[in-house]
């Protein structure tokens, strides 16, 4: 068990739906970052967020969208889905804004968009 | 921008086969570099962090090495369990890199008993 706690495990949703994400990081980590995998892109970065505030965006879509709250849980909005969007979503915490030491994940969402 | 290439892509031995994984990475300031096991479904799940050239690291029959332009992942007498994908990933100093990871799309090893 690495700490982080996303929900729910499974979502299963139609196309032009919208969808929210939710992870816990592990106590002590100031630190959320969303990943997304795929079976052709592997995992591809999405956004960090540092203690609330939005320190780097990867290849987001702008119908995505994150926020961190001040108890430090975070939550990734996904809108407009397309079938495209159906994927793993990972979330991961660390201690420091930037990454110097271990990353831990999540055991993620699965989104299946119909 | 940061790369990060995994070879081979998938890779089968028999139990007790001793093996290695490479991971070639091109990054501007290695602020580390990571290994982690994903199993199907699951989330990657933390192995090693890697700081520098020389660098070497263990865990059970896993033993993680650094150069300055790649990274192996010996597995010395595999068995079933250890039956994974297992990823690569780099941070670098500059910019935006200090702030990810850059993934490879890893080596899913399979180990037959």
């Amino acid at each position: 068990d690495s700490g982080v706690t996303q929900t729910p495990k499974h979502l299963i949703t139609a196309t032009g739906q919208r969808v929210t994400l939710r992870c816990s990081p592990r106590s002590g980590d100031l630190s959320v970052y969303w990943y997304q995998q795929s079976l052709d892109q592997g995992l591809q970065f999405l956004i960090q967020y540092y203690n609330g505030e939005e320190r780097a965006k990867g290849n987001i879509l702008e119908r995505f969208s994150a926020q961190q709250f001040p108890d430090l849980h975070s939550e990734l909005n996904l809108s407009s889905l397309e079938l495209g969007d159906s994927a793993l979503y990972f979330c991961a915490s660390s201690v420091g804004a930037r990454l110097g030491t271990e990353a831990f994940f999540g055991q993620g969402t699965r989104l299946t968009v119909v | 921008e940061d790369q990060v290439t995994q070879s081979p892509e998938a890779l089968r031995l028999q139990e007790g086969e001793s093996s290695s994984l490479n991971c070639s990475y091109t990054v501007s300031g290695l602020r580390g570099l990571f290994w982690y096991r994903q199993d199907p479904g699951k989330g990657p799940e933390f192995l090693f962090t890697l700081y520098s050239a020389g660098e070497e690291k263990e865990k059970e029959r896993l033993k993680a090495t650094l150069t300055k332009k790649e990274s192996f992942l010996h597995i010395t007498a595999p068995k079933p369990e250890d039956s994974a994908t297992y990823l690569c990933a780099v941070t670098g100093d500059s910019g935006g890199s200090n702030y990810k990871l850059t993934f490879g799309k890893g080596t899913l090893l399979t180990v037959n008993p």
